[in-house]
């Protein structure tokens, strides 16, 4: 079993749509949890962490089940820009600084 | 925001030739250094883990005698892919964890570096 899952879409999503993504860990142990952006051929940028309390940066909102395990990112008002690879991430911080990536969540925002 | 930068941003080589990769934190000392591959659909693979000034930790199944990595600064990091065949091409990218600043829980990414062996 992979350590973070998601799953791998291609989500294709009109202009102005909702879109949800979600993700498992399967380590406990986790402390950290972001969403990260990838755009082709690019390297993967912070979108926002992710905690507890949930939490929102504009139009994207992050939630966070530690007894399930589970994140959640929620995109309301979908834009053309944010077509792109979302990728959910765990960090261990116990024994060392080790964040592990998830495969991601490919979404295509249509006009 | 922190800025690392990676050099070449990518290249291209024949299959037998040695490859060196270097990773720049340009404004923040980084204290440990990352670094990963990425192939086509997959997610970043942590292949190691480099502290300044001692020797990198290697994740299981990554070879250390093939891809050799040197921290001889708070700056920089180099990658040397050894004796690189076809399947070593990849997309491979390096991120820093910085020291001293606020954002020492963060890491900073590098624009990654595509390698390709013929």
């Amino acid at each position: 079993r992979k350590e973070v899952e998601q799953d791998p879409g291609p989500f294709n999503v009109p202009e102005g749509a909702t879109v949800a993504f979600n993700c498992t860990y399967s380590n406990s142990a986790s402390q950290s949890f972001f969403w990260y952006r990838q755009d082709c051929r690019k390297e993967p940028k912070l979108l926002m962490s992710v905690y507890s309390s949930g939490n929102e940066d504009g139009r994207f909102t992050a939630q966070l089940n530690r007894a399930s395990q589970y994140i959640s990112l929620l995109i309301r008002d979908s834009k053309l820009s944010d077509s792109a690879t979302y990728l959910c991430v765990v960090r261990l911080d116990t024994g060392g600084f080790k964040t592990i990536f998830g495969a991601g969540t490919r979404l295509f925002v249509k006009a | 925001g922190a800025v690392v930068s990676q050099h070449p941003s990518w290249v291209i080589c024949k299959s037998g030739t040695s490859v060196k990769i270097e990773c720049r934190s340009l404004d923040f000392q980084a204290t440990t250094m990352f670094w990963y591959r990425q192939f086509p659909k997959q997610s970043l693979m942590l292949m190691a883990t480099s502290n300044e000034g001692s020797k990198a930790t290697y994740e299981q199944g990554v070879e250390k005698d093939k891809f050799l990595i040197n921290h001889a600064s708070l700056t920089l990091s180099t990658l040397t892919v050894t004796s690189a065949h076809p399947e070593d091409s990849s997309f491979y990218i390096c991120s820093a964890r910085a020291s001293g600043l606020a954002s020492y829980n963060e890491q900073f990414f590098g624009p990654g570096t595509r390698l390709t062996v013929l």
